[in-house]
């Protein structure tokens, strides 16, 4: 069975640019999670999205968005590029409930 | 506000030493509780999952304990390996959500 799967893995953007990443979750899976890991703040929660429904949002700001379609496929989108925003984004997908399995993570890195 | 904790940060063992890895959580109404693992790089790969009806999980070398009375949950490696080497997350998740509270992790080195 394959796993989540998230494009591109690396990607180099320049300050002020727009990205669109892409995560693919294992079939049957409904529910897809995004999170972003920096060495200084770990893991921290983005946006959640079931059955293309946005159930719950972390601490961003309105530069990160998200959606889901039908196939249950998600993107994240973050406009108006910052430094900060270089981190490794992680895509989770369950049923709704129970465990949750990670994608390998797509690589952005902001010049 | 869910708060997970793991200390110590870093771990550095000879092999085949038995460890005991710790997570701290503030809500005891947590839904269950994930443990992970992260290679440099890489994604997470889940280990174990316990629902907060249960007590414990066992995978192999790895046993997952939790304690919602506590706010602890503990994970087990026996006999490690160089291989074990990684960095071990746990999570938690509170009902209604999928959303998951990381701990900051805690790196693990095994030395031959």
């Amino acid at each position: 069975k394959a796993g989540v799967t998230q494009t591109p893995r690396y990607l180099i953007k320049t300050r002020g640019q727009q990205v669109t990443l892409s995560c693919s979750p294992i079939s049957g899976h409904r529910s897809v999670s995004w999170y972003q890991q920096t060495p200084g703040q770990g893991l921290q929660f983005l946006f959640e999205y079931f059955s293309e429904t946005q159930r719950n949002k972390g601490n961003f700001p309105g530069r990160f968005s998200g959606r889901q379609f039908s196939n249950s496929r998600s993107e994240m989108n973050v406009s108006t590029l910052e430094l900060g925003d270089s981190a490794l984004y992680l895509c989770a997908s369950s049923l709704g409930w129970g465990e949750a399995f990670f994608g390998q993570g797509t690589r952005l890195t902001v010049v | 506000k869910q708060e997970v904790t793991q200390i110590p940060a870093a771990l550095s063992v000879p092999e085949g030493e038995n460890l005991v890895l710790n997570c701290s959580f503030t809500d005891s109404a947590i839904y269950n509780l994930q443990w992970f693992r992260q290679d440099p790089g890489k994604g997470l790969t889940s280990l174990l999952l316990i629902q907060s009806s249960q007590r414990e999980q066992t995978s192999g070398r790895l046993n997952a304990s939790l304690d919602k009375s506590s706010g602890r949950s503990t994970l087990y490696i026996a006999a490690s390996q160089p291989g074990d080497s990684a960095t071990y997350l746990c999570a938690g998740k509170q009902g209604g959500s999928e959303k998951l509270v990381f701990g900051k992790g805690m790196k693990l080195t095994v030395n031959p």
